[in-house]
Order: structure tokens, then sequence, then C-alpha cells
């Protein structure tokens, strides 16, 4: 079974350049996470889909960022304008839960691209 | 806020011997654990995880320990292997929501 597939893997801007990642998760994964990971610290959610809606976007900075998960499937995660502060590595998430009470589905990471904002 | 917090950054341990990770958490509103490893320019990869109703889960060389009074859980590798040299990272999760909130992580090596 192919797992996540991210691109690009690396990418250098500069400030108030515009940028996109893109993500494939595993096939019929109904649900897909963007995490934003600062160097030192742990991933942070920015935003969570459940098949082609989004389920949370509370920690997605909305003036810059933005997100769409067209057909449901692929997702596409866009910085525009960058700021250095957005330098980071974009991980991208797939489990097969639907977020239900009766238990916990295991998310499974992509590799990740990394993100220098100069 | 850091609602899960792995106040270790780094650790070493001799190959062979035990390996303790450990992660305070604030939210009570957590009710699953998770430890994910991540090797360098890969991403997290699930190794175990702990649901509030237990104290323990054992996987192989990897325990998990939850101390729900003192919003504490560990993780215990042994014996320790050159292969574990890995940034580790505690996870949380409220119930019935898959939003995961990770710690900081602990760089973990292991000394042959």
């Amino acid at each position: 079974e192919a797992g996540v597939a991210q691109s690009p893997r690396y990418k250098i801007i500069e400030k108030r350049q515009s940028v996109a990642f893109w993500c494939n998760p595993i096939s019929g994964h109904a649900t897909l996470y963007w995490y934003q990971q600062i160097l030192g610290q742990g991933p942070k959610l920015l935003i969570q889909f459940q098949n082609n809606g989004v389920v949370d976007d509370s920690q997605l900075p909305k003036d810059r960022f933005s997100a769409e998960r067209l057909k449901g499937v692929d997702s596409t995660l866009k910085i525009q304008p960058a700021k250095l502060e957005d330098s980071a590595v974009y991980l991208c998430a797939s489990s097969s839960g639907t977020g239900g009470l009766s238990s916990y589905n295991e998310q499974f990471f992509g590799p990740g691209t990394r993100l220098t904002v100069l | 806020d850091q609602q899960v917090k792995q106040n270790s950054p780094s650790l070493s341990v001799q190959e062979g011997r035990i390996s303790i990770l450990n992660c305070d958490y604030t939210n009570s509103m957590f009710d699953y654990f998770l430890w994910y490893k991540k090797y360098p320019a890969e991403g997290p990869t699930f190794l175990i995880s702990i649901s509030s109703i237990k104290d323990k889960n054992e996987d192989g060389r990897f325990t998990v320990f939850l101390n729900k009074s003192a919003k504490h859980l560990s993780l215990h590798i042994v014996p320790s292997q050159p292969g574990d040299s890995a940034v580790y990272f505690c996870a949380a999760s409220p119930f019935g929501n898959e939003k995961l909130t990770f710690g900081t992580g602990t760089r973990l090596t292991i000394i042959p």
C-alpha cells in the first residue's frame, strides 16, 4: 500500500512570495490533515478535512493560508504572501476514520515539505 | 499554552539498557495518548498508544504507562537498540475527536 505522498520535498522562497504544497493521501482515507512543524516544536494541526469538507481550521492563519481538498482525494495548501515565520516543515497526514466516537484511527504521515522563507 | 509537554529535549542511553521517555499533559479532556517516532527527513510514524481506561499497554520492546491522576505518561523501551535513535513525540487526543496535540519531542540517542 502506497503511503502519503507530498511534493515538493523542499522549497525556498523570499518573503511576500506565494507557495503551494500538494498532498495525496493513502487511497480510501476519508480524513486528511495538514500540520505545521516549526524547528524544535511538535507538529501543530492547521486544518482537518473529512472527504472534501473542512472539519477544523481553527488554527489556520486564514489571512494568508488556504487549503482545499477538491473531490475528497488530494489536497493543496497555499501560503500567500509568505512571512519569515512560516519557515517550517509542512506535514500531511491521512486516516481512515471519520472522527466517530467508537475508536481512534491511526494517522499516517507523509515525509513533509520543508519550506524556507528568506 | 503548551497542553502536552516533553521536558527532556534529549536523552542518551547505552545499547541494551532501558530508555524512559516522559510526557505530561494539562488538558483533562484528553482521552487517548500516542507516541510517534520520527527519523530525519521522514514523517512521524505511529509507535504505540493507550486509552485513558488503561494504565499500561505493551507492544514488544515498547511499553506505555499512563498515570491519569498525575496527568503523566511514559514510554519504556527495553532493551534499547541503535535503530531506536530518533525523535519521539508524545501526542494526545480528546474523546470523540481525532485531533492530535503534540509535545515538543525528545531526541533519543542509543550509544552502541
